[in-house]
């Protein structure tokens, strides 16, 4: 059971570049997410879908875009890398909901130069 | 006010001592309170979660809600170098569809 899956670990881009990051879950979970982590700022929302099939944007979402493939897989597109999405990214997935909790990814490593 | 806030610590206890940390929320609607552990580059961890009013203990975790003052905290007893980490307090907010996370409170326990 490998629970919540990120690829890839680590990546450096260079300003302009696009990337998506990729997350897949195998515990037949309803809801997935992105956050950000930053310094001194904590885990702060991305994006989320909360059942297959549903986006909606969290706290950050500017200069990202998501898309809910499937029931196990929800991806993270930078479409031109800005400095400031320097970053640890981590995916979590959770039942449903807020008032389940997550399991979270081993999270990327983003830096953009 | 932040929507879940925590103090950033570093709270710094000898080891075999009791941690408390201390996260207070600004929803009075949330019903379901979480904790999480996060080694240094590692993803944060579930570790304690607390629906009700009181304490709720887990081995050498205890967490404590008080709705009425809008807090929640976790101690830690016979704290142990392993348990140093930064704990983050996180809060379902806007009608329960998503958790929101307090910056974390470093605790450094010293042998």
């Amino acid at each position: 059971n490998a629970g919540v899956t990120q690829t890839p670990k680590f990546q450096v881009l260079k300003t302009g570049q696009s990337m998506t990051l990729q997350c897949a879950q195998d515990m037949n979970h309803n809801s997935m997410y992105w956050y950000r982590q930053d310094p001194g700022m904590g885990l702060r929302l991305i994006y989320y879908s909360a059942s297959e099939g549903t986006t909606d944007k969290g706290e950050v979402p500017n200069g990202y875009n998501v898309s809910r493939l499937n029931k196990r897989e929800f991806s993270l597109r930078l479409e031109s890398a800005a400095p400031s999405q320097t970053s640890v990214y981590f995916c979590a997935s959770n039942l449903q909901g807020g008032n389940y909790g997550y399991t979270f990814g081993s999270g990327t490593r983003l830096t953009v130069v | 006010q932040k929507e879940v806030e925590q103090n950033s610590g570093p709270l710094s206890v000898p080891e075999g001592a009791i941690a408390s940390l201390n996260c207070t929320y600004s929803d009075r609607g949330s019903q379901s309170f979480f904790w999480y552990r996060q080694y240094s580059g590692k993803s944060p961890e579930l570790i304690m979660f607390i629906y009700s009013n009181g304490d709720k203990e887990d081995g050498r975790f205890t967490a404590q809600l008080n709705k009425a003052s809008q807090y929640v905290s976790l101690l830690i007893r016979d704290s142990q170098p392993s348990d140093s980490a930064t704990y983050l307090c996180a809060v379902p907010l806007e009608y329960g569809n998503k958790l929101v996370f307090g910056a974390g409170t470093i605790l450094r326990v010293k042998s």
